[in-house]
């Protein structure tokens, strides 16, 4: 089946860089963008990007341009979102999710990661 | 960016009603509009893509309707898991924007 496993909560201090993995298993990696999400605490959902396992490309969003860095490695078939220059209001719930469908949608999701940023 | 609004942004319902979210973009986006349901602490799940067609495993009192820039997701008769915020996502361009969301609690 297929499963979408992030690693663990974060906290980190305001200026610093945090990498959020996400480990895909049960199809084949390189078909299917991953994207990521953000939510903050008690808000809405808030698309980041995605980016192609096939061939690396990436779309962020303008938002995050020269903030975020989304990679994946297919030797281990996991995608990574790394977000620098962190501040207080990038505390939030970070989720992985497949990319799926010729209408793009996301159909299986990461569980969350945590990542707070305080001093 | 292509902006999402949700009406009602919350609503109080009981087990059996018939419920009815709407949401609207800023601009036509044909049928390219997904509906997720997240509960408190878990991942958004999805329920149905390009406006109408229902997820695999979804229950069928679940159903989504419109184009263009209107669109509707309907539980036909609401039950006690389906207690949740809603949030609609179009996928016509990116950013790909979701909508703020709409609260069902128990009334």
């Amino acid at each position: 089946q297929v499963q979408l496993v992030q690693s663990g909560a974060e906290v980190k201090k305001p200026g610093a860089s945090v990498k959020v993995s996400c480990k895909a298993s049960g199809y084949t990696f390189s078909t299917y963008a991953i994207i990521w999400v953000r939510q903050a605490p008690g808000q809405g959902l808030e698309w980041m990007g995605w980016i192609s396992p096939n061939n690396g490309n990436t779309n962020y969003a303008q938002k995050f341009q020269g903030r975020v860095t989304m990679t994946t490695d297919t030797s281990t078939t996991t995608a990574y979102m790394e977000l620098g220059s962190l501040r207080s209001d990038d505390t939030a719930v970070y989720y992985c999710a497949r990319q799926s469908g010729v209408v793009p949608n996301f159909d299986y999701w990461g569980q969350g990661t945590l990542v707070t940023v305080s001093s | 960016d292509i902006q999402m609004t949700q009406s009602p942004s919350s609503l109080s319902a009981s087990v059996g009603d018939r419920v009815t979210i709407t949401c609207r973009a800023s601009q036509s986006i044909s049928s390219y509009l997904n509906w997720y349901q997240q509960k408190p602490g878990k991942a958004p799940k999805l329920l149905i893509c390009a406006a109408s067609s229902l997820q695999s495993g979804v229950p069928s009192r679940f159903s989504g309707s419109g184009s263009g820039t209107d669109f509707t997701l309907t539980i036909s008769s609401l039950q006690p898991e389906d207690f949740a915020t809603y949030y609609c996502q179009q996928s016509y361009s990116t950013p790909r924007t979701f909508g703020p969301g709409t609260k069902v609690d128990m009334k």
